[in-house]
């Protein structure tokens, strides 16, 4: 397992276009987190996986943003109707059921809304 | 308002210098990490600190966590080119809620 994969590393839309990325965690991980990091900024919490199930929700995420994690394993963020303000890196982590282990995140999806 | 304010935003050095950086917040956490993020990178794990007053020594890196565990800071000692990047705190609020700083971008010049 070589860690956290994200995939696209880079996405260019045009705005009112829907997107979607992909997280694949560390396979012994249950727990996988969502992040959007702006220019200048520190990640800001999305959404958080337990599992399957999705166990929290940030208010930044607006009705055009959906985020599954069937089965548990890879996670999907989608992001509709794409607005120029959802330009950001968007980092997946993911961590043991302890969170003393810390997160691993991935590389990250640049999206540019154009 | 950032719940964790770091401090200083930037921080540009000559190799071989010591240095600080801060992580302050009126809000206690239960634990609290140091990552270090390069450019077009996420963030990598340096440290988790959890007892109020724990200090933790990795290498050259120095952690320590406040008293009230409010606040950290970070010492880096003879710090090399290497060390360049973007220094984030994150504070855990609950077991679900991690809250990063706004970073702390340091930069060592050879």
């Amino acid at each position: 397992d070589t860690g956290v994969s994200q995939d696209p590393r880079h996405k260019i839309t045009k705005r009112g276009q829907n997107v979607t990325f992909r997280c694949d965690p560390i396979s012994e991980h249950n727990r996988l987190y969502w992040y959007r990091q702006t220019l200048g900024q520190g990640p800001e919490f999305l959404t958080y996986f337990q599992n399957e199930a999705q166990l929290e929700k940030s208010r930044l995420l607006s009705d055009r943003f959906s985020a599954e994690r069937p089965k548990g394993s890879f996670s999907t963020l989608e992001i509709q109707r794409t607005e120029q303000g959802d330009s950001a890196m968007y980092l997946c982590a993911s961590s043991p059921a302890r969170r003393l282990y810390g997160y691993t995140f991935g590389s990250g999806t640049r999206l540019t809304v154009v | 308002t950032q719940l964790l304010e770091q401090s200083p935003q930037f921080l540009s050095i000559q190799e071989g210098e010591n240095l600080t950086v801060y992580c302050n917040s009126s809000s206690v956490f239960s634990s609290l990490q140091w990552y270090r993020q390069e450019p077009g990178e996420g963030p990598v794990l340096l440290v988790t600190v959890v007892t109020g007053g724990e200090v933790k020594k990795l290498k050259r890196l120095t952690f320590q966590f406040g008293d009230a565990r409010k606040d950290s800071s970070l010492h880096i000692t003879a710090a090399q080119p290497g060390d360049t990047g973007l220094y984030l705190c994150a504070g855990a609020l609950n077991n679900n809620d991690m809250r990063f700083g706004a970073g702390t971008r340091l930069t060592v010049k050879p």
